[in-house]
């Protein structure tokens, strides 16, 4: 298995534009987590799916955020409009079945707006 | 609210010495506790996952301990080796949910 892609794994932007990450977790696995990586921060949960279902977003900073699953082997997480605070990594992960299990992270993308 | 605390933030050892990290966390009502890595510029790998019955868990020259009570868990790599330096992250998942909490994580250094 390729294990969990995301894309792009680099983004430049400018603030006011907005941005899509894009993430496809490993084939089988029905949960899907969305995490944000900070100096300042360290990693947290910003959303997780599922069976394509979100389930907890309260860790989604605010309105300009936006995540989606319409489908089992695909997901995004959406700024609009991005802001220079949102500089981050932002990593994807999924996980199959009983909570009991470990969660697969994805390489992550890291996010620059200026 | 939990919180998961790591100490030292970074580490630095002569290779061959053997590494101790720590854990704390302020909520003991887990159900299982983790440790990752994270090489730089990757995402993170499972190195040991911890269910809250269990005292220990070991893999290699990798062995994780826990206590519940106390809201502790220590990472021990024996032998460590150049290729053992990354970023090493506790977390741990609330009983009644799916929520990972992590620690900032210890940056370790092996030197040749």
């Amino acid at each position: 298995d390729a294990g969990v892609i995301q894309s792009p794994r680099h983004e430049v932007t400018e603030m006011g534009q907005e941005v899509t990450l894009r993430c496809k977790p490993i084939s089988g696995h029905d949960y899907l987590f969305w995490y944000r990586q900070t100096m300042m921060r360290g990693l947290e949960l910003l959303i997780y799916f599922n069976n394509n279902v979100p389930i907890d977003d309260s860790g989604m900073p605010e309105d300009r955020f936006s995540a989606k699953m319409p489908n089992a082997s695909f997901s995004t997480l959406k700024i609009q409009p991005s802001e220079p605070r949102d500089s981050a990594v932002y990593f994807c992960a999924s996980r199959h079945g009983q909570w009991a299990d470990t969660q697969y992270f994805g390489p992550g993308t890291r996010l620059t707006v200026l | 609210k939990q919180e998961v605390t790591q100490i030292p933030a970074a580490l630095s050892v002569p290779e061959g010495e053997n590494l101790v990290l720590n854990c704390s966390f302020t909520d003991s009502a887990i159900y299982n506790l983790q440790w990752f890595r994270q090489d730089p510029g990757k995402g993170l790998t499972s190195l040991l996952l911890i269910q809250s019955s269990q005292r220990e868990q070991t893999s290699g020259r990798l062995n994780a301990s826990l206590d519940k009570s106390s809201g502790r868990s220590t990472l021990y790599i024996a032998a460590s080796q150049p290729g053992d330096s990354a970023t090493y992250l506790c977390a741990v998942t609330k009983a009644a949910g799916n929520k990972l909490t992590f620690g900032g994580g210890t940056r370790v250094l092996v030197k040749p």
